[in-house]
């Protein structure tokens, strides 16, 4: 059962460059979608967050994209940052579920300098 | 910044004991959940608990799991005969509100070992 895919494991880029990552969801009855920044021997943290009625919110560097047609998110950080390697989750909540977060398999950005 | 705290950060228990896993969740949050991740896959989603009952739960979370919020401010995570595979990192996280507009915070996890 993968509601939410990321088919990308591993993705990197150079600093100052854009990075993309790209998130895929099959329930359309999603009603947020929520990315998480994960490093090692540490929980996710919040990072940015969008409502299924949006196509876009931005904060900082950081924008998520959404089109609902293709059902498709992506997350973009510009200008990336070496402190912004780590592991990036997409994740979404609602379809008929109380709040519990739904994960993709996370997608590792490495920044090189 | 308020966060979720999570004790311990490392259990090693023998298959078939009982472990509890503890989390402080941040102080204003009404909403708390599980979630584990198995070396190498997603995370996935336990149960949630509000009110002092739980709110969902998923198929992972059997009888041999129980939740509870024995004070007003730990929220533990019981497995009553552990098994091989409950191995994992398990995460605790709360949120103020339930809809994905009032995100969840996670602790740093307590990675579980069963031998």
């Amino acid at each position: 059962d993968q509601q939410v895919k990321q088919n990308s494991p591993s993705l990197s880029v150079q600093e100052g460059r854009i990075s993309i990552l790209n998130c895929d969801y099959t329930n359309s009855m999603f009603d947020y979608f929520l990315w998480y920044k994960k490093y090692p021997a540490e929980g996710p943290t919040f990072l940015i967050s969008i409502s299924s009625i949006k196509d876009k919110n931005e904060d900082g560097r950081f924008t998520v994209f959404l089109n609902k047609s293709a059902k498709h998110l992506s997350l973009h950080i510009v200008p990336s940052q070496p402190g912004d390697s780590a592991v990036y989750f997409c994740a979404a909540s609602g379809g008929g579920s109380q709040g519990n977060l739904i994960f993709g398999k996370g997608t590792k950005l490495s920044v090189k300098p | 910044e308020p966060e979720v705290t999570q004790t311990p950060s490392h259990q090693v228990t023998q298959m078939g004991q009982e472990v509890i896993l503890r989390c402080v969740p941040i102080s204003n949050h009404l909403y708390f959940y599980w979630y584990r991740q198995i070396l190498g896959q997603k995370v996935e989603f336990l149960v949630s608990f509000y009110n002092n009952e739980i709110s969902e739960k998923s198929e992972i979370f059997d009888d041999q799991f129980s939740v509870e919020r024995p004070d007003g401010s730990n929220f533990t995570l019981k497995i009553r005969s552990t098994k091989l595979e409950d191995s994992a990192m398990y995460f605790c996280a709360s949120s103020a509100g339930w809809k994905g507009n009032q995100p969840q915070h996670f602790g740093d996890g307590t990675r579980l070992s069963i031998l």
